[in-house]
Protein backbone atom coordinates (compact mmCIF):
# COMPACT_ATOMS: atom_id res chain seq x y z
CA UNK A 1 0.00 0.00 0.00
CA UNK A 2 1.69 3.35 -0.89
CA UNK A 3 0.80 6.63 1.33
CA UNK A 4 0.14 9.71 0.21
CA UNK A 5 3.19 11.91 -2.25
CA UNK A 6 3.61 15.16 -3.24
CA UNK A 7 5.47 16.83 -5.78
CA UNK A 8 7.74 18.87 -6.15
CA UNK A 9 9.62 18.83 -2.88
CA UNK A 10 10.74 21.99 -3.07
CA UNK A 11 9.98 25.12 -5.05
CA UNK A 12 11.44 28.75 -5.70
CA UNK A 13 8.83 31.12 -6.91
CA UNK A 14 9.02 34.77 -7.88
CA UNK A 15 6.39 37.14 -6.33
CA UNK A 16 3.29 37.00 -9.07
CA UNK A 17 4.07 33.90 -10.54
CA UNK A 18 1.67 30.91 -10.55
CA UNK A 19 2.67 27.37 -8.81
CA UNK A 20 1.29 23.93 -9.50
CA UNK A 21 1.28 21.17 -6.81
CA UNK A 22 0.74 17.45 -7.03
CA UNK A 23 -0.47 15.20 -4.46
CA UNK A 24 -1.27 11.56 -5.33
CA UNK A 25 -3.51 9.99 -2.73
CA UNK A 26 -3.16 6.87 -0.74
CA UNK A 27 -4.66 3.67 -2.56
CA UNK A 28 -8.11 3.38 -1.90
CA UNK A 29 -8.74 6.80 -0.88
CA UNK A 30 -11.17 8.93 -2.42
CA UNK A 31 -10.96 12.56 -0.34
CA UNK A 32 -7.84 14.64 -0.80
CA UNK A 33 -7.21 17.61 1.33
CA UNK A 34 -5.07 19.92 1.25
CA UNK A 35 -3.39 22.34 3.93
CA UNK A 36 -1.03 25.46 4.35
CA UNK A 37 1.31 25.55 7.29
CA UNK A 38 3.57 28.28 8.21
CA UNK A 39 6.81 27.92 9.66
CA UNK A 40 5.85 27.39 14.09
CA UNK A 41 2.42 27.02 13.61
CA UNK A 42 -0.84 24.30 12.64
CA UNK A 43 -1.58 23.38 9.51
CA UNK A 44 -4.32 25.78 8.08
CA UNK A 45 -7.18 23.87 5.93
CA UNK A 46 -7.29 25.13 2.42
CA UNK A 47 -9.85 23.05 0.60
CA UNK A 48 -11.36 19.59 0.29
CA UNK A 49 -12.13 17.80 -2.78
CA UNK A 50 -14.33 14.17 -2.96
CA UNK A 51 -15.09 12.50 -5.98
CA UNK A 52 -13.46 15.12 -8.26
CA UNK A 53 -15.77 18.11 -6.47
CA UNK A 54 -14.25 20.40 -4.22
CA UNK A 55 -15.99 19.68 -0.80
CA UNK A 56 -15.02 22.79 1.56
CA UNK A 57 -13.20 25.33 1.72
CA UNK A 58 -11.29 27.60 4.27
CA UNK A 59 -10.28 31.11 4.66
CA UNK A 60 -7.94 31.32 2.08
CA UNK A 61 -8.91 33.57 -1.23
CA UNK A 62 -10.09 32.52 -4.96
CA UNK A 63 -6.50 32.42 -6.10
CA UNK A 64 -6.12 29.61 -4.45
CA UNK A 65 -7.86 26.66 -6.48
CA UNK A 66 -7.87 22.81 -7.03
CA UNK A 67 -8.73 19.78 -9.10
CA UNK A 68 -9.16 15.85 -8.05
CA UNK A 69 -9.18 13.14 -11.18
CA UNK A 70 -10.01 10.61 -11.71
CA UNK A 71 -7.93 8.68 -10.05
CA UNK A 72 -8.64 10.63 -7.08
CA UNK A 73 -4.87 12.87 -7.13
CA UNK A 74 -5.27 16.23 -6.68
CA UNK A 75 -3.61 19.68 -8.08
CA UNK A 76 -3.56 22.92 -5.74
CA UNK A 77 -2.30 25.99 -7.72
CA UNK A 78 -1.98 28.91 -6.85
CA UNK A 79 -1.87 32.31 -8.83
CA UNK A 80 0.10 35.86 -8.30
CA UNK A 81 1.97 34.78 -5.40
CA UNK A 82 2.80 36.56 -2.42
CA UNK A 83 5.57 36.17 -0.03
CA UNK A 84 3.47 35.38 2.53
CA UNK A 85 2.23 31.74 0.69
CA UNK A 86 5.62 30.75 1.40
CA UNK A 87 4.79 27.73 3.56
CA UNK A 88 4.97 24.01 3.61
CA UNK A 89 1.81 22.82 1.55
CA UNK A 90 0.41 19.42 2.72
CA UNK A 91 -2.06 16.78 1.21
CA UNK A 92 -3.71 14.84 2.85
CA UNK A 93 -6.20 11.69 1.94
CA UNK A 94 -8.40 9.90 3.80
CA UNK A 95 -11.14 6.83 3.48
CA UNK A 96 -14.35 8.92 2.58
CA UNK A 97 -15.64 12.03 3.45
CA UNK A 98 -18.37 12.52 6.08
CA UNK A 99 -16.89 10.09 8.33
CA UNK A 100 -14.77 10.63 11.03
CA UNK A 101 -11.68 8.59 9.88
CA UNK A 102 -7.83 9.88 10.38
CA UNK A 103 -6.10 10.64 7.55
CA UNK A 104 -2.89 10.40 5.75
CA UNK A 105 -0.24 12.99 5.09
CA UNK A 106 2.45 13.59 2.79
CA UNK A 107 5.42 14.87 3.32
CA UNK A 108 4.73 18.35 1.69
CA UNK A 109 5.79 20.68 -0.97
CA UNK A 110 8.42 23.55 0.57
CA UNK A 111 7.27 26.57 -1.17
CA UNK A 112 9.15 29.75 -1.44
CA UNK A 113 7.98 33.11 -2.89
CA UNK A 114 10.65 35.62 -3.49
CA UNK B 1 -15.64 28.79 13.21
CA UNK B 2 -13.62 26.15 15.93
CA UNK B 3 -10.78 27.65 17.43
CA UNK B 4 -8.01 25.50 19.22
CA UNK B 5 -5.50 26.22 21.99
CA UNK B 6 -2.64 24.36 22.37
CA UNK B 7 -0.06 24.42 25.68
CA UNK B 8 3.13 23.98 25.94
CA UNK B 9 4.72 25.51 23.00
CA UNK B 10 7.74 23.66 24.12
CA UNK B 11 8.32 20.96 26.61
CA UNK B 12 11.84 19.04 27.55
CA UNK B 13 12.16 15.92 29.63
CA UNK B 14 14.25 13.89 30.70
CA UNK B 15 14.55 9.99 28.83
CA UNK B 16 11.64 7.87 30.85
CA UNK B 17 9.82 10.49 32.28
CA UNK B 18 6.17 11.52 31.05
CA UNK B 19 4.68 14.04 28.95
CA UNK B 20 1.67 15.98 28.64
CA UNK B 21 0.23 17.87 26.10
CA UNK B 22 -3.23 20.13 26.42
CA UNK B 23 -5.47 21.20 23.59
CA UNK B 24 -8.62 23.39 24.39
CA UNK B 25 -11.37 24.10 21.44
CA UNK B 26 -14.20 26.22 21.43
CA UNK B 27 -16.74 24.49 18.84
CA UNK B 28 -18.82 22.45 21.36
CA UNK B 29 -20.13 20.26 17.99
CA UNK B 30 -16.47 19.06 17.50
CA UNK B 31 -16.61 15.12 18.50
CA UNK B 32 -13.50 13.83 16.53
CA UNK B 33 -9.88 14.92 18.29
CA UNK B 34 -6.98 13.65 16.62
CA UNK B 35 -3.30 13.94 17.49
CA UNK B 36 -0.49 13.96 15.30
CA UNK B 37 3.20 14.00 15.40
CA UNK B 38 5.76 15.70 12.82
CA UNK B 39 9.06 15.01 12.40
CA UNK B 40 11.50 17.19 10.60
CA UNK B 41 11.11 17.46 6.56
CA UNK B 42 8.00 14.88 7.23
CA UNK B 43 4.23 15.77 7.40
CA UNK B 44 1.92 15.04 10.26
CA UNK B 45 1.27 11.24 11.47
CA UNK B 46 -1.83 9.97 13.34
CA UNK B 47 -0.50 8.56 16.56
CA UNK B 48 -4.15 8.35 18.40
CA UNK B 49 -7.16 9.73 17.90
CA UNK B 50 -10.53 10.10 20.24
CA UNK B 51 -14.17 10.54 19.97
CA UNK B 52 -16.50 12.31 22.11
CA UNK B 53 -18.24 9.28 22.82
CA UNK B 54 -14.79 7.99 24.81
CA UNK B 55 -13.22 9.73 27.88
CA UNK B 56 -9.75 8.51 27.38
CA UNK B 57 -8.14 6.18 24.86
CA UNK B 58 -4.56 4.29 25.37
CA UNK B 59 -2.50 2.82 22.96
CA UNK B 60 1.11 1.28 24.90
CA UNK B 61 2.43 3.96 26.08
CA UNK B 62 0.24 6.88 24.58
CA UNK B 63 -2.93 7.60 26.21
CA UNK B 64 -5.69 10.17 25.43
CA UNK B 65 -8.11 11.86 27.73
CA UNK B 66 -11.19 14.28 26.60
CA UNK B 67 -13.30 16.24 28.75
CA UNK B 68 -16.45 16.98 27.02
CA UNK B 69 -17.75 19.79 29.93
CA UNK B 70 -14.34 21.46 29.59
CA UNK B 71 -13.86 21.40 26.23
CA UNK B 72 -10.42 20.33 26.49
CA UNK B 73 -8.42 16.89 25.31
CA UNK B 74 -4.61 15.96 26.61
CA UNK B 75 -2.14 13.88 25.25
CA UNK B 76 -0.05 12.13 27.63
CA UNK B 77 3.15 10.09 26.32
CA UNK B 78 4.91 7.71 29.40
CA UNK B 79 8.21 6.12 29.38
CA UNK B 80 9.26 9.10 27.05
CA UNK B 81 12.63 7.93 24.77
CA UNK B 82 14.40 9.86 22.48
CA UNK B 83 12.77 9.39 19.14
CA UNK B 84 9.81 10.76 20.79
CA UNK B 85 11.22 13.84 19.99
CA UNK B 86 9.02 15.70 17.13
CA UNK B 87 6.22 18.46 17.03
CA UNK B 88 2.85 17.54 18.08
CA UNK B 89 -0.36 18.61 17.11
CA UNK B 90 -3.83 18.80 18.58
CA UNK B 91 -6.85 18.85 15.70
CA UNK B 92 -10.57 18.97 16.50
CA UNK B 93 -13.25 18.56 13.86
CA UNK B 94 -16.91 18.28 13.86
CA UNK B 95 -18.07 14.51 13.07
CA UNK B 96 -19.91 13.10 10.07
CA UNK B 97 -18.58 16.38 8.24
CA UNK B 98 -15.63 15.87 7.01
CA UNK B 99 -12.30 14.44 8.18
CA UNK B 100 -10.27 16.67 6.18
CA UNK B 101 -11.39 19.78 8.00
CA UNK B 102 -10.16 19.98 11.06
CA UNK B 103 -8.89 22.77 13.11
CA UNK B 104 -5.24 22.05 14.07
CA UNK B 105 -3.60 23.99 17.26
CA UNK B 106 0.11 25.49 16.89
CA UNK B 107 2.00 22.24 17.57
CA UNK B 108 3.79 21.58 20.70
CA UNK B 109 7.79 20.41 20.06
CA UNK B 110 8.96 18.02 22.25
CA UNK B 111 12.60 17.25 23.37
CA UNK B 112 13.36 14.34 25.28
CA UNK B 113 16.92 13.74 26.34
CA UNK B 114 19.07 10.60 26.86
Amino acid sequence: ETGVTQSPTHLIKTRGQQVTLRCSSQSGHNTVSWYQQALGQGPQFIFQYYREEENGRGNFPPRFSGLQFPNYSSELNVNALELDDSALYLCASSLRAGTNYGYTFGSGTRLTVV
Amino acid sequence: GENVEQHPSTLSVQEGDSAVIKCTYSDSASNYFPWYKQELGKGPQLIIDIRSNVGEKKDQRIAVTLNKTAKHFSLHITETQPEDSAVYFCAALRGNTNAGKSTFGDGTTLTVKP
